[in-house]
């Protein structure tokens, strides 16, 4: 079974400060996808970033960026110099990707709150 | 990008009434479309999935009778909520996945939060 563990409930920040959320998940599968999203309080989700299995780069775009390590599962979201615009709910998930039956449903971690403060 | 819509964003409703949120895609044919829901401070869980033309797949503990979800086109799905008591509450997200092939991202609609008085 899949699963995708955010340990942090909720993490209080002051504006620039930089700060990493964790992600570890749990999956049987060789092939698959990691995604973050964020939620800010108006609910929509947005999507951050996708990831898949057999890519282990890490990337960064703009003040974010991403470290997938397939060694300890993990993979974990960083703000850098994060801003009050930053303070959401942010959602780690995995999906399985099969050949026939192609994309298969998402699974959300607990999410993270994050609350930058200025 | 995708754009998937749902209507209504909010809605209130008495006990024992039933309610329909409408997914749609907006520029894309959607073969399949997934049903979350979310409650207060909480992750989202897939209710079930829809595949255009047949019928759904509900996840284990979601009451497919309770929940009835149509998929007759290829850009609508509706999820009725029927006989809804307070404990529907709920916010609740479609997603829609591209025709063909195997796309990885879904697009989310915006959400439709629901109020069971």
């Amino acid at each position: 079974a899949q699963k995708v563990t955010q340990a942090q409930t909720e993490i209080s920040v002051v504006e620039k400060e930089d700060v990493t959320l964790d992600c570890v998940y749990e999956t049987r599968d060789t092939t698959y996808y990691l995604f973050w999203y964020k939620q800010p309080p108006s609910g929509e989700l947005v999507f951050l970033i996708r990831r898949n299995s057999f890519d282990e780069q890490n990337e960064i775009s703009g003040r974010y960026s991403w470290n997938f390590q397939k060694s300890t599962s993990s993979f974990n979201f960083t703000i850098t110099a994060s801003q009050v615009v930053d303070s959401a709910v942010y959602f780690c998930a995995l999906s399985e990707a099969r050949e026939n039956t192609g994309f298969q449903k998402l699974v959300f971690g607990t999410g993270t709150r994050l609350l930058v403060s200025p | 990008g995708a754009v998937v819509s749902q209507h209504p964003s909010r809605v209130i409703c008495k006990s024992g009434t039933s309610v329909k949120i409408e997914c749609r895609s907006l520029d894309f044919q959607a073969t399949t479309m997934f049903w979350y829901r979310q409650f207060p401070k909480q992750s989202l869980m897939l209710m079930a999935t829809s595949n255009e033309g047949s019928k759904a797949t509900y996840e284990q503990g979601v009451e497919k009778d309770k929940f009835l979800i149509n998929h007759a086109s290829l850009t609508l799905s509706t999820l009725t909520v029927t006989s809804a008591h307070p404990e529907d509450s709920s916010f609740y997200i479609c997603s829609a996945r591209t025709s063909g092939g195997m796309t990885y991202e879904q697009y989310f609609g915006p959400g439709t939060r629901l109020t069971v008085t």
